[in-house]
Order: C-alpha cells, then structure tokens, then sequence
C-alpha cells in the first residue's frame, strides 16, 4: 500500500524559500508523475504542478516563476521549492501521485494517493 | 488556461435525497474531468476519473457524466458520510485547474 508523507518547515519568513519533500513509501517513485497542490485555510484546492522523473516539470503559471520540483530515485523522494514567499502562500500543503489509466486509446490522470498534508505559514 | 466553475457553490440536502453538482469548463476538456471529495481535515479522495469511470472502492452511489464543456457528480441517495466538499479538477491540459469547490451540508 503506497503511502505518501510530506515534511519541511512550518514557518517560513517572508522573502524566504520554501522547501517541502515528499516521501512516497510501499512503492517505487518510479513510472508515475507526482503532484503538489495546496489549500489556504477555508479555502479551495490550488494545482502547483506535477513532475515525472524523466520529464520537464508541469507548473501552475500563477506560480512558474517561483516553483521548482524535482524528483530523487534513489531516497524515493520527491520535492517542492517555492522561493520569494509571501503570506499569500500560507497554506497546507499536499503531495499525491498523479496515476493515469488508459481507456480507448487516451490516458486519464486522477490524483489517486495523497499525503496527510503539511502546513506551511509565512511569517516573520 | 483553462477555468472551472461550480455550482452551486453549497447546498443543504438530507439524507436520501438525490444530489447533482454542476462543472463547467471555460473550453471543451473533452472527457478528462475528474471528481474528488474532501472532508475537514483531510485529503480529497479521487471518486471519478474521465468524466464517468468510478475509481477504485469508491461507492457507486456516486455517477458521473458530461463531457466537452459541462459535467455533473451524482449522489444517488445521499448518506451521511456524503457530507462534504466536493470539487472537478481538468486534465484535458498540462496545466490542471480544479473548480472552486460545492459543499454539502446536512440540511
């Protein structure tokens, strides 16, 4: 049973760079995209993007230029850095994996696993 | 980019009723819809993939339809553990957007 886990800091100062990593375990990290989405408190889901290990990186362009993700095979870890932060990404944080199915010919991804979610706070 | 819309944006039912919420995209997603539900506190649970497959262990009280530019999630008999947030997420492009959310309250 895969199971993901999210982990960094909670508190980030303004300016600053936020950096969060997933740890996927009971799988391989391999074959699958892995996404970031976040939620502000009381607020709607918000895609950041999606990376498989191979491939160029897919971001929200609201967040391009300040998103990087990457992904580690060998930890079974993947990652999130968000730089010049501000209290508008006050957030929880989630990781999931984007798995596809193939119907017809076409492939359809859902965000099938997810971690618990970490929150991150922006402030001095 | 592609932009989701929901409605309504909640609702009050009681158990047993029949739910429909709504999903519209701002262009055809052809059927690269999909559908999760929430609950305070946790991670959204993927229910429908493809505008209408049923993912995995998911109750098939829930149904869903459309394609092109207007979806709908169904809950044939709602039941309490039914009560929560409910959002459409696009896959059509590669950048994904998910509607602003329809909660479900007890009515």
């Amino acid at each position: 049973q895969i199971q993901l886990q999210e982990s960094g800091p909670g508190l980030v100062k303004p300016s600053e760079t936020l950096s969060l990593t997933c740890t996927v375990s009971g799988g391989s990290i391999s074959s699958y995209y892995w996404s970031w989405i976040r939620q502000p408190a009381g607020k709607g889901l918000e895609w950041i993007g999606r990376i498989y290990s191979s491939l160029s990186p897919n971001y929200n362009p609201s967040l391009k230029s300040r998103v990087i993700m990457s992904v580690d095979t060998s930890k079974n870890q993947f990652s999130l850095t968000l730089t010049s932060v501000t209290a508008a990404d006050t957030a929880v944080y989630f990781c999931a994996r984007d798995n596809w199915v193939e119907q017809w010919g076409y492939y359809f991804y859902g965000l099938d696993v997810w971690g618990q979610g970490t929150t991150v706070t922006v402030s001095s | 980019d592609i932009q989701m819309t929901q409605s309504p944006s909640s609702l009050s039912a009681s158990v047993g009723d029949r739910v429909t919420i709504t999903c519209r995209a701002s262009q055809s997603v052809s059927s690269y819809l999909n559908w999760y539900q929430q609950k305070p506190g946790q991670p959204p649970k993927l229910l429908i993939y493809g505008a209408s497959s049923l993912q995995g262990g998911v109750t098939s009280r829930f149904s869903g339809s459309g394609s092109g530019t207007d979806f709908t999630l169904t809950i044939s008999s709602l039941q309490p553990e039914d009560f929560a947030t409910y959002y459409c997420q696009q896959t059509y492009t590669s950048v994904f957007t998910f509607g602003p959310g329809t909660t479900v309250d007890i009515k």
